[in-house]
């Protein structure tokens, strides 16, 4: 079984200051790893995605994350936030056979100060 | 963006009533997902479909039922209307020619039961 945890429902950060958004997974098979970021009123859209090739991997608008099997964690960051990043996020995993369905955490909202 | 398309996208009903929402692809994905959003629990998974009239329960089914007798649609029944069903639900697609296990999200229906 896999599972997902996101340490904090809410962040809040002021605007121009690090984002940090914590992740960590459990998985008896090697994971595939997700960040999604969800607008008001909107769909889900992908962030980015680790599988299986660098551990560091590059979202869109300056996001990215590590994957660090040693501590089981692919936290979120971004150098400097800006007032559109206030989102909710989710981070997901599935196995690495990209067959099984996709596991939630459940979601942490970032709220960015002026 | 991935075509998508749910419907209705608000529905309100009352308790006991059946209602049916439809996810309609243009993708030709081979996987389709039926999860649901509430506050404070994230994404659910309630059904998915790996192929025309294969499907799977999901973490939450209990008062669902599926249906997919073409590629391109996938449907979520409730057949007796619940007020705990009051939620947000989202379809997704995965398994395109890239098959990472990566979903692609509908922009929900929003269903409220009284």
């Amino acid at each position: 079984a896999q599972s997902v945890t996101q340490l904090g429902s809410h962040v809040s950060v002021s605007e121009g200051a690090l984002v940090l958004l914590r992740c960590n997974y459990s998985s008896s098979v090697p994971p595939y790893l997700f960040w999604y970021v969800q607008y008001p009123n909107q769909g889900l859209q992908l962030l980015l995605k680790y599988t299986s090739a660098a551990t560091l991997v590059k979202g869109i608008n300056g996001f990215e994350a590590e994957f660090k099997k040693s501590e089981t964690s692919f936290h979120l960051t971004k150098p400097s936030a800006h007032m559109s990043d206030a989102a909710e996020y989710f981070c997901a995993v599935t196995s690495s056979s990209g067959n099984t369905p996709l596991v939630f955490g459940k979601g942490t909202r970032l709220s960015v100060i002026a | 963006d991935a075509g998508i398309t749910q419907s209705p996208r608000h529905k309100v009903t009352e308790t006991g009533t059946p209602v049916t929402l439809r996810c309609h692809q243009t993708e030709n994905h081979r996987y389709m997902y039926w999860y649901r959003q509430d506050p404070g629990h994230g994404l659910r998974l309630i059904h998915y479909s790996y192929g025309v009239k294969d499907t799977d329960k999901g973490e939450v089914s209990d008062g669902y039922s599926v249906s997919r007798s073409k590629t391109e649609d996938f449907l979520l029944t409730l057949e007796s209307a619940t007020s705990s069903q009051t939620s947000v639900y989202f379809c997704a697609i995965s398994g395109g020619t890239e098959n990472t296990g990566e979903l692609f999200f509908g922009e929900g229906s929003r269903l409220t039961v009284l």
